[in-house]
């Protein structure tokens, strides 16, 4: 596609209930990167995936995270039993995983925990 | 781990100079990033260093020390509409291309 999609843009959720939050990388990046923003925050490291090799999920807050990339393309980050403290947007980003590279952002899933 | 560092929030009149600062320690680094994000949109990206010195792109510019481990954004001819958050981001690791950003630093230009 011509940018980073990710789905939904908006969802709330009951407190217990399980997530699943979806990005479409650019056709070709091979590097995926999933990030967490809380109101006028930093972006919190999540979960970077690059090619066949295994993801790097050292930042992933509890083990209710859990993400996956299906044939090096489209990731799911599936958050199970949602807390309140989960709500925030999550931005996904994609890049060539190389040097000297930009990575491109979607524009986010904002997630609210009822 | 990766550590950045920048100030959380700096305020400058319109048609001034302002300078973001941001220093890092990592492991494995590749280069320097700079993206600039408003507010309800997502992080865009605005220039990449890798080695030391000076990029110039239109009005804004970067730097980068890699012995000093310390970078700076330069933002000149300030307009109302660079009021926006400015997050530096190293590109490190061994074979693998980790992002990782600092808190950002939210930008109010006034007029």
């Amino acid at each position: 596609g011509a940018g980073v999609s990710q789905s939904p843009s908006n969802k709330v959720t009951e407190k217990g209930k399980d997530v699943e939050l979806r990005c479409d990388p650019i056709s070709g990046h091979t590097a995926l990167y999933w990030y967490r923003q809380s109101l006028g925050q930093g972006l919190e490291f999540l979960i970077y995936f690059q090619g066949n090799s295994a993801p790097d999920k050292s930042g992933l807050p509890s083990d209710r995270f859990s993400a996956e990339r299906t044939g090096g393309s489209v990731s799911t980050l599936t958050i199970q039993r949602t807390q309140q403290e989960d709500s925030a947007v999550y931005l996904c980003a994609s890049s060539l995983a190389k040097a000297n590279t930009e990575a491109f952002f979607g524009q986010g899933t904002r997630l609210t925990v009822v | 781990g990766q550590s950045l560092e920048q100030p959380s929030e700096v305020t400058a009149v319109e048609g001034a100079i302002v300078q973001i600062n941001c220093t890092y320690q990592t492991s494995g680094f590749y280069g320097l990033s700079w993206y600039q994000q408003h507010d309800g949109g997502a992080p865009t990206f605005l220039s990449y260093n890798a080695l030391d010195g000076l990029e110039e792109t239109g009005r804004f510019s970067s730097f980068l020390s890699r012995s000093d481990s310390y970078g700076y954004l330069l933002l000149q001819e300030l307009q109302m509409k660079d009021s926006a958050s400015y997050f530096c981001a190293v590109l490190s690791g061994a074979g693998s291309y980790q992002l990782t950003f600092g808190k950002g630093t939210k930008l109010s230009v006034i007029p």
